[in-house]
C-alpha cells in the first residue's frame, strides 16, 4: 500500500464548477499538509498549506484535512480555464524530516470554457 | 524574497555519459535544499536532502549523486547515466524557518536515449 493515495482522475470539468481533489493516507506520522499546481513542464508551485484538521480557505480554493479519516481535499470553486494543470497533494511528518515530503501521484485537471 | 535557478532547462544525453544539473538560490541563507525525481505519470520522489555545505543524505539507492560545494549551491551528478535516469528533476528548498513547505525550481528535463 502507498503512503499516499491520490485519485489520478483525469478531470474535466465545465468553468464555473466546483472541483474535488482527494488524497488518503496512511502513515500516522504525517501532520503538515500540502497542495501544489503544476503547469506543464513547469515546477510545482504551493497552493495550500496546514497543519490542523479543518478547513482552510484562500480565495476560492478551500483545504480540508481529516486526520482521524487521514483523508485531505482540495476544493476549487468558480473553477476557471487558468486551473488546468495537474495538482499534487503532499504530507510531511515535522521535526527533523525537513522537507522530506510524500507526494501523491497527482490529479490532472482540464476546465474548459 | 526567495528564487530558486535550475539549469539546464532541457538536455538529451547517450546512454553511459555524464551528468551535470545546476542549482543555486537566491534571497536566504543555509537552505536546506533538495533533488526530487519526477517520472512520466509517477508523483515526486525525493533523492537527496542537504542542510549545509558538504552533508548529503540519499534517500534512495541509484546511478546518482549530490554535492553542495556552496551555501546556495546544489549539484546533482552522474558519471554514467542510464536509461532508467530519464524524468523530469526538481531542485527544492524549505522555508528556512522549520515547517515542511518547499519551493520548487522550473525544473531541468532529462532525456537518455
Amino acid at each position: 500500500q502507498k503512503e499516499v493515495e491520490q485519485d489520478p482522475g483525469p478531470l474535466s470539468v465545465p468553468e464555473g464548477a466546483i472541483v474535488s481533489l482527494n488524497c488518503t493516507y496512511s502513515n500516522s506520522a504525517f501532520q503538515y499538509f500540502m497542495w501544489y499546481r503544476q503547469y506543464s513542464r513547469k515546477g510545482p508551485e504551493l497552493l495550500m498549506y496546514t497543519y490542523s484538521s479543518g478547513n482552510k480557505e484562500d480565495g476560492r480554493f478551500t483545504a480540508q484535512v481529516d486526520k482521524s479519516s487521514k483523508y485531505i481535499s482540495l476544493f476549487i470553486r468558480d473553477s476557471q480555464p487558468s486551473d488546468s494543470a495537474t495538482y499534487l497533494c503532499a504530507m510531511g511528518a515535522g521535526g527533523t524530516s525537513y522537507g522530506k515530503l510524500t507526494f501523491g501521484q497527482g490529479t490532472i485537471l482540464t476546465v474548459h470554457p | 524574497s526567495q528564487t530558486i535557478h535550475q539549469w539546464p532547462a532541457t538536455l538529451v544525453q547517450p546512454v553511459g555519459s555524464p551528468l551535470s544539473l545546476e542549482c543555486t538560490v537566491e534571497g536566504t541563507s543555509n537552505p536546506n535544499l533538495y533533488w526530487y525525481r519526477q517520472a512520466a505519470g509517477r508523483g515526486l520522489q525525493l533523492l537527496f536532502y542537504s542542510v549545509g555545505i558538504g552533508q548529503i543524505s540519499s534517500e534512495v539507492p541509484q546511478n546518482l549523486s549530490a554535492s553542495r560545494p556552496q551555501d546556495r549551491q546544489f549539484i546533482l551528478s552522474s558519471k554514467k547515466l542510464l536509461l532508467s535516469d530519464s524524468g523530469f528533476y526538481l531542485c527544492a528548498h524549505d522555508s528556512g524557518s522549520g515547517g515542511n513547505t518547499i519551493y520548487f525550481g522550473e525544473g531541468s528535463w532529462l532525456t537518455v536515449v
